[in-house]
């Protein structure tokens, strides 16, 4: 299968400072990419979506200000997460496809963040 | 709202056994159905996809559809301790710029 990586896997940063994440599809072109969140044992709730050479469209709820997200090749997408507070805590997962329809998502392994 | 169900779990069963994972989903034209397996801090690892009303194999995997019930199920057979995770499924639907849906999953527990 497509293999897509993440870094950093782990950070834990002070609130007020941004942190950059970044999601790479090594063996394929991902002209979509997408970014969630995942509290623990809950459920992955979808941030973002990511399209090659265009902004992101996010989800409702999800303040495009605060979660950066650039797409700025096939293989490379990047979440900032800015001015990060404790509750931005969490679980983020980016994942890839090819953007073909009813094409697979693929995920990074995950970053887990911590907001001292 | 496009809504993906899923019994939570528990689900235990004893090593070397079929393990039988289900889902049901309200968006009546979705076309495209996924099985994630999840390991606590990990990241959803894709097990199978299914396009296609009926079965598909995949070694000790097997995913079910039934578009007419709106309903997809994954059989897990000689289950293994290393079987033990959490299963999402997830659905798209046309039109939505592949964007999934997803269950809450089902925790698996196979136990020696």
């Amino acid at each position: 299968g497509a293999v897509v990586s993440q870094h950093p896997s782990r950070v834990i940063c002070k609130s007020g400072t941004s942190v950059k994440i970044e999601c790479r599809s090594l063996d394929f072109q991902a002209t979509t990419m997408f970014w969630y969140r995942q509290f623990p044992k809950k459920s992955l709730m979808l941030m973002a979506t990511s399209n090659e050479g265009s902004k992101a469209t996010y989800e409702q709820g999800v303040e495009k200000d605060k979660f950066l997200i650039n797409h700025a090749s096939l293989t490379l997408s990047t979440l900032t997460v800015t001015s990060a507070h404790p509750e931005d805590s969490s679980f983020y997962i980016c994942s890839a496809s090819s953007g073909n329809s009813g094409d697979t998502q693929y995920f990074g392994p995950g970053t887990r963040l911590t907001v001292l | 709202q496009k809504e993906v169900e899923q019994n939570s779990g528990p689900l235990s069963v004893p090593e070397g056994a079929i393990a039988s994972l289900n889902c049901t989903y309200s968006d009546r034209v979705s076309q495209s159905f996924f099985w994630y397996r999840q390991y606590s801090g990990k990241s959803p690892e894709l097990i199978m996809s299914i396009y296609s009303n009926g079965d598909k194999e995949d070694g000790r995997f097997t995913a079910q559809l039934n578009k007419a019930s709106q309903y997809v199920s994954l059989l897990i057979r000689d289950s293994q301790p290393s079987d033990s995770a959490t299963y999402l499924c997830a659905v798209m639907s046309p039109g939505g710029g592949n964007k999934l849906t997803f269950g809450t999953g089902t925790q698996l527990k196979v136990e020696l």
